[in-house]
Order: C-alpha cells, then sequence, then structure tokens
C-alpha cells in the first residue's frame, strides 16, 4: 500500500509556512522527500533514516517518527521557487531493502 | 552528478504496437527502475531491476516487459499497448547503499490512440 500523504493541495502566499505529511501502515527505515516540478522529473530533497532526526536544507525542513510511522515536511517563509508536487517515497524491510513506495503526491502553489 | 536520460520525451502510438522505452543511467547504479505517474495516484512502480538480467515485478506488471542486458541500460516493453496504458513513465535508478536515494530520468510521456 502507499503511503498517505496530506494534504492532496495547498495553495499559499509567499512567505507563508506549510507542513506537509506522509503517513505509512509498514514499519519504517527511511524517508525520501523529493518535489517534481510541472513537466521536469522529481528531484531528491533529503532522507529521513530510523531514529527520529530532523533534517533541515534551507528553509525546508523534515522530521521522521518511526513509532507513528509518519514523517512530516516543513517548509517555512515559502518562496515562489516552492511551488509543485511533493512526494515522500518510504523504504520499507517488509517490502524490500531496494524499494521506496511513492504516495500519491501533494500539490503545493505557491503565490506572489 | 547523476545522470539518468531517457529515449524519448514525447511518444504517440497506435493500439497493439509494441513499444520500446528506453532508459540509461551514466553513475554504474545496481538498481534500476521503472514507474509510470498518473494523477492523483503519484508514483508506482512497474518492475526493478537489481543487476544485469535480473528483473523483479513491482505493483502494476500487467502488460509490461522489462530487459537489462548491460548495467547502464533498463528497457522497458509494452507488448500490446493499449490506451490504459497512457500515461508518464519515469526511469529512476539509485545504489545499493541501505539508504536508496532515487534518482529520476526526465520522463516519456506515452500516448497510445
Amino acid at each position: 500500500q502507499q503511503p498517505v500523504q496530506s494534504p492532496q493541495a495547498v495553495i499559499l502566499r509567499e512567505g507563508e509556512d506549510a507542513v506537509i505529511n506522509c503517513s505509512s501502515s509498514k514499519a519504517l527505515y527511511s524517508v525520501h522527500w523529493y518535489r517534481q516540478k510541472h513537466g521536469e522529473a522529481p528531484v531528491f530533497l533529503m532522507i529521513l533514516l530510523k531514529g527520529g532526526e530532523q533534517k533541515g536544507h534551507e528553509k525546508i525542513s523534515a522530521s521522521f517518527n518511526e513509532k507513528k510511522q509518519q514523517s512530516s515536511l516543513y517548509l517555512t517563509a515559502s518562496q515562489l521557487s516552492y511551488s509543485g508536487t511533493y512526494f515522500c517515497g518510504t523504504g520499507s524491510l517488509v517490502v524490500s531493502a531496494r524499494q521506496l513506495t511513492f504516495g500519491s503526491g501533494t500539490q503545493l502553489t505557491v503565490l506572489p | 552528478d547523476v545522470k539518468v536520460t531517457q529515449s524519448s520525451r514525447y511518444l504517440v502510438k497506435r493500439t497493439g504496437e509494441k513499444v520500446f522505452l528506453e532508459c540509461v543511467q551514466d553513475m554504474d547504479h545496481e538498481n534500476m527502475f521503472w514507474y509510470r505517474q498518473d494523477p492523483g495516484l503519484g508514483l508506482r512502480l512497474i518492475y526493478f531491476s537489481y543487476d544485469v538480467k535480473m528483473k523483479e515485478k513491482g505493483d502494476i506488471p500487467e502488460g509490461y516487459s522489462v530487459s537489462r542486458e548491460k548495467k547502464e541500460r533498463f528497457s522497458l516493453i509494452l507488448e500490446s499497448a493499449s490506451t490504459n496504458q497512457t500515461s508518464m513513465y519515469l526511469c529512476a535508478s539509485s545504489l545499493f547503499t541501505g539508504q536508496e536515494t532515487q534518482y529520476f530520468g526526465p520522463g516519456t510521456r506515452l500516448l497510445v490512440l
């Protein structure tokens, strides 16, 4: 089963914050976040590994709660360039050590 | 930088045609993947390969086959294209490190008429 992402879509004004959630029914050892702009390939943003760490990448950060099998992506003071579709990809030993299972995506639109 | 290239950005085929989509990566990655991407459904795994001549089915393998004769090249084959295979097809590759970050190609948008 695919991880569940929420919300499905969000519209922001420049400078506002957003949170995107990713929830799995499987025990996870990693969560990967990607952003895809229209007509382009998904681009890797960051990886979170088992251990409940939080990571940051400029004004984009993420957390991983392995007990709840959830990850959240935080976008702070959003910029126009943040627009795109965000996917979480989960790594689970239940599925395969080599595969990621992707959520259906969250479409983020940042307006001026 | 990892580079994953796909043979075509856009393809238009007729129902019943045999379709080949090719993917090449230049970073000596063991793993290669084929996904299809449809609105509201995200990325769904069709097939993946972890070594030359090795393949494993993903979540939606029906109607597709794959070939990996060389480490850098992974082909997706639609034996007899149907209209419900109209989609965006994405190829990805990764090293087997236990962290499995995948790097994606630009995608092929296939229209089957």
